[in-house]
């Protein structure tokens, strides 16, 4: 069965950064990509990035360009995504989601990893 | 970016009904489009994909139609378990992948 299982919550001051993870198992890591998505409360969900696990080529939005990267360890069947700068309006819950088919739609999810950005 | 629009923002409807959701994008995403399914304190669940297509494990009283610009999620005889918010995706033009706003299913 596939799962893939976030990082714990995380806090974090104002200009920090933070890595969070995604531990893949169930499936042949390398064969499919990974997306991050970020959704405040009450908030539409907000597509981050992605990365092509076989290749490690990545796409980012272009809001998150400058601040977010993704990484994977094929080894560890994990991928990884930094947020540098933090804000305050990064406090939220991070998503990571496996591209069901390359095509860039989801399933499954991971369980979700809260960021809380304060001073 | 492709902008999309879901109504109507709450939906209240009674166990055994059916429901019916929109979605529009602001241009043509063809029929790359999915619906997710989210309940309090747990992650998107896909629904349906390429607009008509149901996810493994979805229930058949779960149905997708459109393409183009509009979308309907239609599900029939309502459960309990399927009280929850409904996203739409489009993934025809991507960066950035872009969701609708969701539509809330609550009971009447």
């Amino acid at each position: 069965q596939v799962h893939l299982v976030q990082s714990g919550a995380e806090v974090r001051k104002p200009g920090a950064s933070v890595k969070i993870s995604c531990k893949t198992s169930g499936y042949t890591f390398t064969n499919y990509a990974i997306h991050w998505v970020r959704q405040a409360p009450g908030q539409r969900l907000e597509w981050m990035g992605w990365i092509n696990t076989g290749n490690g080529n990545t796409k980012y939005s272009q809001k998150f360009q400058d601040r977010v990267t993704i990484t994977r360890d094929t080894t560890a069947s994990t991928v990884y995504m930094e947020v540098n700068s933090l804000k305050s309006e990064d406090s939220t819950v991070y998503f990571c989601a496996r591209d069901y088919s390359g095509r860039g739609f989801f399933a499954p999810w991971g369980q979700g990893t809260l960021v809380t950005v304060s001073s | 970016e492709i902008v999309m629009a879901q109504s109507p923002a709450t939906l209240s409807v009674s166990p055994g009904e059916k429901a019916t959701l929109s979605c529009r994008a602001s241009q043509s995403v063809r029929s790359n489009l999915a619906w997710y399914q989210q309940k309090p304190g747990q992650a998107p669940r896909l629904v349906i994909y390429s607009a008509s297509t149901r996810a493994a494990g979805i229930p058949a009283r779960f149905s997708g139609s459109g393409s183009g610009t509009d979308f309907t999620l239609t599900i029939n005889s309502l459960q309990s378990e399927d009280f929850a918010i409904y996203y739409c995706q489009q993934y025809n033009d991507w960066p950035p992948i872009t969701f609708g706003p969701g539509t809330k299913i609550d009971l009447k």
